[in-house]
């Protein structure tokens, strides 16, 4: 059961332009929504992450709008760098410490 | 913040060989402690998870097995290797469950040939 949905599985995007992953939960348990950074051949990191008692998040040009009424949540790049180029995860998090991760979307931002 | 070691960084093992990876931590004490495989091109699969030593819990059957013989150290291991078990590992911590986020280490690139 795949408990954090998350599209697309990879995303093409021209430098500048705004880069958008979107997820999806069912666990209403959850209530830390992280997304990870992972380039090739290395752990993931965490990028932001949010509570579902705020809508938005913003750090530098990351951005994760979260809507709990309809258990979304989604992640803005704004002005894309090819330095994002890399892999994105969701996750859900459980007051137990439950993590359930999104299946990741691969962004590639081009010159 | 916690620092996860993870060693070897690579590894390359004929099929039938035995196998272990270790993980520790710095930084936290008590942490939740995580295996996942991650196959090229796709997402993390949980394969054990511990809350403490000795205390281990499977995810998924498979012919891997974990252990934690210290409070920050975890071992991945196999007896005999299969070619399915080619994959990226990752070790990750969480300090305190439900307050802070899970943190990954470098990982480990395992090649059955």
């Amino acid at each position: 059961q795949q408990q954090v949905k998350q599209s697309p599985q990879s995303l093409i995007v021209q430098k500048g332009g705004i880069s958008i992953i979107n997820c999806a939960y069912e666990n209403t348990a959850f209530d830390y929504f992280p997304w990870y950074q992972q380039f090739p051949g290395k752990g993931p990191a965490l990028l932001i992450a949010i509570r579902p008692d705020v809508s938005e998040k913003k750090e530098g040009r990351f951005t994760i709008s979260f809507n709990k009424s309809a258990k979304q949540f989604s992640l803005h790049i704004m002005d894309s760098q090819p330095g994002d180029s890399a892999t994105y995860f969701c996750a859900g998090e459980d007051s137990w410490g439950k993590f359930q991760f999104g299946a990741g979307t691969q962004v590639v931002v081009t010159p | 913040s916690q620092t996860i070691h993870q060693w070897p960084a690579t590894l390359v093992q004929p099929v039938g060989s035995p196998l272990s990876l270790e993980c520790t931590v710095e930084g936290t004490s008590n942490p939740n402690l995580y295996w996942y495989r991650q196959a090229a091109g796709r997402g993390l699969q949980l394969l054990f998870y511990s809350v403490g030593i000795g205390q281990i819990s499977s995810e998924v059957p498979q012919n891997l097995s974990a252990s934690r013989p210290q409070d920050r150290q975890f071992i991945l291991s196999s007896k005999k290797l299969l070619l399915s078990d080619s994959g990226f590992y990752l070790c990750a911590s969480q300090g305190l469950a439900g307050q802070e986020t899970q943190y990954f280490g470098p990982g480990t690139r395992l090649l059955v040939l």
